[in-house]
């Protein structure tokens, strides 16, 4: 069945590191989000994107991270350099809009980030 | 968006229905009403939306107060796989993101 697919599920790096997730959303779907969650703040939003335009990055810190869409099946989502407070659980999610309506959002199953 | 209160936690036994109350007193005319849900250690799911009328499915039944100020989950049959937390959100735009608050967590013991 169709479903977000999120890699790597799981990444332990070192502070002042690159980190690159990537996220293939639903077949056909225009939009993607970008969410992060960690205990303290629960799920912030980072960014989304619609037809692979970004609407709204204003959860990102802008200094450090990056969102992209290379291309309709792909969507990215950087940090360099990488800080221990970036350890979170990162999600992506798709969704299709069309006109006034839209879908709900289908999430993937994250990738866990650890910055040591 | 409008924002949404719902209560930090509630418990209940398996097999017996659930109401998970969400308060939305600024809700607007165009705003919608989703409620998603997240199991340990996985992402958020749809559970079910609605704008005015009470709604069904198969997860869940929506019902929704006549002047929208608030809106109520139902579980009809708790499981313990409905060990969750629970987000009502309101979203008025196609194609907007859902920002998510604090939830309820819902413990379900057999």
């Amino acid at each position: 069945d169709a479903r977000v697919t999120q890699t790597p599920r799981h990444k332990v790096t070192e502070m002042g590191q690159e980190v690159t997730m990537r996220c293939q959303p639903i077949l056909g779907h225009n939009t993607v989000f970008w969410y992060r969650q960690t205990m303290m703040q629960g799920l912030e939003l980072l960014a989304y994107f619609r037809n692979r335009a970004p609407l709204d990055d204003s959860g990102m810190p802008k200094d450090r991270f990056s969102a992209e869409m290379p291309d309709a099946t792909l969507a990215t989502l950087k940090i360099q350099p990488s800080e221990p407070r970036d350890s979170a659980v990162y999600f992506c999610a798709s969704g299709l809009a069309q006109g006034s309506k839209d879908t709900e959002a289908f999430f993937g199953q994250g990738t866990r980030l650890t910055v040591v | 968006d409008a924002k949404t209160t719902q209560p930090n936690s509630m418990e209940s036994n398996e097999e017996e229905p659930v109401h998970l109350p969400c308060n939305h007193s600024t809700i607007s005319g165009t705003d919608y009403i989703h409620w998603y849900r997240q199991l340990p250690s996985q992402g958020p799911e749809y559970v079910i939306h609605g704008l005015t009328s009470n709604v069904n499915n198969r997860m869940a039944s929506l019902a929704i107060a006549e002047d929208r100020k608030s809106s109520t989950l139902i579980l009809h049959r708790a499981t313990l796989r409905d060990a969750a937390v629970y987000y009502c959100i309101l979203k008025n735009q196609a194609g907007t993101a859902l920002i998510f608050g604090k939830g309820t967590t819902l413990s379900v013991s057999s």
